[in-house]
């Protein structure tokens, strides 16, 4: 199985809709990112979290909400969603303890907004 | 503002050949330098990561280099296969961070039978 899960993986919605991407994951890392990746484009950090009561924004974090449920889960949120919100979108776990440190992707949200 | 650049953006090449991708990035003040590996649908799987005080990192068929002072990194791939297809993207972590990746646009490859 998978150490990082995103669900769905692939999502359609129309603008105005709100949404929620889902992130598990199974290395029992305390921090957890969410990013989102356009074409011809590098990956930009949306929010992280360090532990389940610590939430950050990161670079773009306009138009998105996260939420913290467990050390396991993280969901990103888009209120409101727009057609420039359309992008594949990554979950991704880190242990900042370890050395050398590293970060661990899911496989990615496919998201497109009409 | 730290940037980091890919070249070339794709490039195809025959089976066999060694190829390199080149990674800059404009400010020397890093901690470590990340290769990914992107696969569609199966997200980025970390190659190598070669940390400020370290020259390169070997692992298998690949080869990454730092060069912290002119802010450049290359990723040397021998004996090219078409399992090598992928987009390789590189990030680095800057020196003020412990959690922050700034990434490039990536290289897109495609390695013909």
């Amino acid at each position: 199985d998978a150490d990082v899960t995103q669900t769905p993986r692939n999502r359609i919605t129309k603008t105005g809709k709100r949404i929620m991407l889902e992130c598990s994951q199974t290395k029992g890392h305390d921090r957890m990112y969410w990013y989102r990746q356009d074409p011809g484009l590098g990956l930009r950090l949306i929010y992280y979290s360090f532990d389940v009561k610590d939430i950050n924004k990161g670079e773009i974090s306009d138009g998105y909400s996260v939420s913290r449920q467990a050390q396991a889960k993280f969901s990103l949120s888009l209120e409101s969603a727009i057609p420039n919100q359309t992008a594949l979108y990554f979950c991704a776990t880190g242990n900042g303890e370890q050395s050398p440190d590293t970060q661990y992707f899911g496989p990615g949200t496919r998201l497109t907004v009409l | 503002k730290q940037e980091v650049t890919q070249i070339p953006a794709a490039l195809s090449v025959p089976e066999g050949e060694n190829l390199v991708l080149n990674c800059s990035f404009t400010d020397s003040a890093i901690y470590n330098l990340q290769w990914f590996r992107q696969d569609p649908g199966k997200g980025l799987t970390s190659l190598l990561l070669i940390q400020s005080s370290q020259r390169e990192q070997t692992s298998g068929r690949l080869n990454a280099s730092l060069d912290k002072s002119s802010g450049r990194s290359t990723l040397y791939i021998a004996a090219s296969q078409p399992g090598d297809s992928a987009t390789y993207l590189c990030a680095v972590r800057p020196g003020d961070s412990s959690y922050k990746l700034i990434f490039g646009s990536g290289t897109r490859l495609l390695v013909r039978p």
